[in-house]
């Protein structure tokens, strides 16, 4: 089925440790992002991407990078997890900038 | 930047009856105004959005909203709630000079029988 793809779906990681969260889309999806939902906050917003080679910040970008080599990519990088990153992560895409009109279905990641 | 409220942090209906869920925004110009539903354990799902002309938004499931500016509001409504309504209910405002977006805490939506 088409649409915004996360992997994995749980995590746990041990404070210091990196990984790598993915985000795939086969919409041709130019406008993709990032965010954390935590409990009583919504989603905060913490990289997007206008296009491959293109990124920029959000709301929250400390201790997260990405890159955007492809349009159908959007990985997220944790450098060195901390337990405030303890969250769910969803990406997003749309076909152009403004609203994010896919959701996938969530990465829950546990920093302990 | 701009920011969105939502005063209602949880709402229970009896099924049948009507629904508004309250949604207030600050930015300076127009806004672009969104509403998502979130069902447990799973992404979000855009119910409608607002970006210019008539003020009242249809969106799929039988919701509608309403911008008003002077109120700085975007209420979603549903004349009759189904059990399957049941979720959670994210109003978002987005800027037309940048790719920012900004999500409400959310309102959770039980319905009773």
């Amino acid at each position: 089925n088409a649409g915004v793809t996360q992997t994995p779906k749980f995590q746990v990681l041990k404070t210091g440790q990196s990984m790598t969260l993915q985000c795939a889309q086969d919409m041709n999806h130019e406008y993709m992002s990032w965010y954390r939902q935590d409990p009583g906050m919504g989603l905060r917003l913490i990289h997007y991407s206008v296009g491959a080679g293109i990124t920029d910040q959000g709301e929250v970008p400390n201790g997260y990078n990405v890159s955007r080599s492809t349009t159908e990519d959007f990985p997220l990088r944790l450098l060195s997890a901390a337990p405030s990153q303890t969250s769910v992560y969803f990406c997003a895409s749309s076909y152009s900038t403004g609203p994010a009109a896919f959701f996938g279905q969530g990465t829950r990641l546990t920093v302990v | 930047a701009q920011s969105v409220t939502q005063p209602d942090i949880h709402i229970t209906v009896s099924e049948g009856a009507s629904l508004e869920l309250r949604c207030n925004y600050s930015y300076g110009a127009t806004p672009y105004l969104f509403w998502y539903v979130q069902s447990p354990g799973q992404g979000l799902q855009l119910l409608l959005k607002y970006f210019s002309g008539d003020t009242l938004v249809q969106g799929i499931k039988g919701f509608e909203a309403e911008f008003k500016r002077s109120q700085s509001s975007f209420n979603l409504r549903k004349p009759s709630v189904h059990w399957s309504d049941a979720a959670e209910y994210f109003c978002a405002v987005g800027a037309i000079d940048n790719n920012d977006m900004r999500f409400g805490a959310g309102t959770r939506l039980t319905v009773k029988p």
